[in-house]
């Protein structure tokens, strides 16, 4: 079974600032999809960002960039320029490519803190 | 943008009663909805998934008797929970798996079983 580990329970940045939130994750499949979710305090899962991990190039959206690393089996997310809307839990997921095993594992998530 | 429709938002329910979540895709048709079970500052667990028109899938360690998945129609998803008891209280998320396009979560449904 897939696993997901996310080790930082909580982190903080200056407003403005970049913070990276770590994922690793454990699979033995070569094609599977990755994922940052954001919840807010509303507690609406959105979409941050996805990689399909038979890309080598690294998924940009906007101020979020992920350094995905399928030999080391990391998957960290880069928050540039960091807002107050930021605040959120972060989760990393996990989806298997495999028609009919398409659930998402999630990491325990980061929650991430914007000061002003 | 595609929209899962998530009610009710919060219900409180006493204990021994059921409760009825429904999902409902407003803009797409979702042929598999994803349950999920989240407590206070945790993260997302699965409980079951459905496929329109079969009997869903359970994953280990919950009682398939207890949490009845229906997914009757390709909009229409919906969770009972039976005899709820406290420990059941918890937060309920649903997610619809889209033909195109990833994932789209409903609101949620905060449970409280008193």
């Amino acid at each position: 079974a897939q696993t997901v580990t996310q080790s930082q329970p909580e982190m903080s940045v200056q407003e403005a600032e970049t913070v990276t939130l770590s994922c690793t994750y454990d699979t033995s499949e070569s094609d599977y999809y990755l994922f940052w979710y954001k919840q807010p305090p509303s507690r609406q899962m959105i979409l941050v960002i996805r990689q399909e991990a038979y890309k080598q190039q690294n998924a940009t959206e906007n101020r979020f960039s992920v350094n995905f690393q399928k030999a080391a089996k990391s998957f960290s997310l880069k928050i540039s320029d960091s807002q107050l809307g930021d605040a959120a839990m972060y989760f990393c997921a996990y989806r298997s490519e495999n028609f009919g095993n398409e659930k998402l594992t999630f990491g325990t998530g980061t929650r991430l803190t914007i000061i002003p | 943008g595609a929209v899962v429709s998530q009610h009710p938002s919060r219900v409180i329910c006493k204990s021994g009663t059921s409760v009825k979540i429904e999902c409902r895709s407003l803009d797409f048709q979702a042929t598999t909805m994803f349950w999920y079970r989240q407590f206070p500052k945790q993260s997302l667990m699965l409980m079951a998934t459905s496929n329109e028109g079969s009997k869903a899938t359970y994953e280990q360690g919950v009682e398939k008797d207890k949490f009845l998945i229906n997914h009757a129609s390709l909009t229409l998803s919906t969770l009972t929970v039976t005899s709820a008891h406290p420990e059941d209280s918890s937060f309920y998320i649903c997610s619809a798996k889209r033909l195109v396009g990833g994932y789209t979560f409903g609101s949620g449904t905060r449970l409280t079983v008193v």
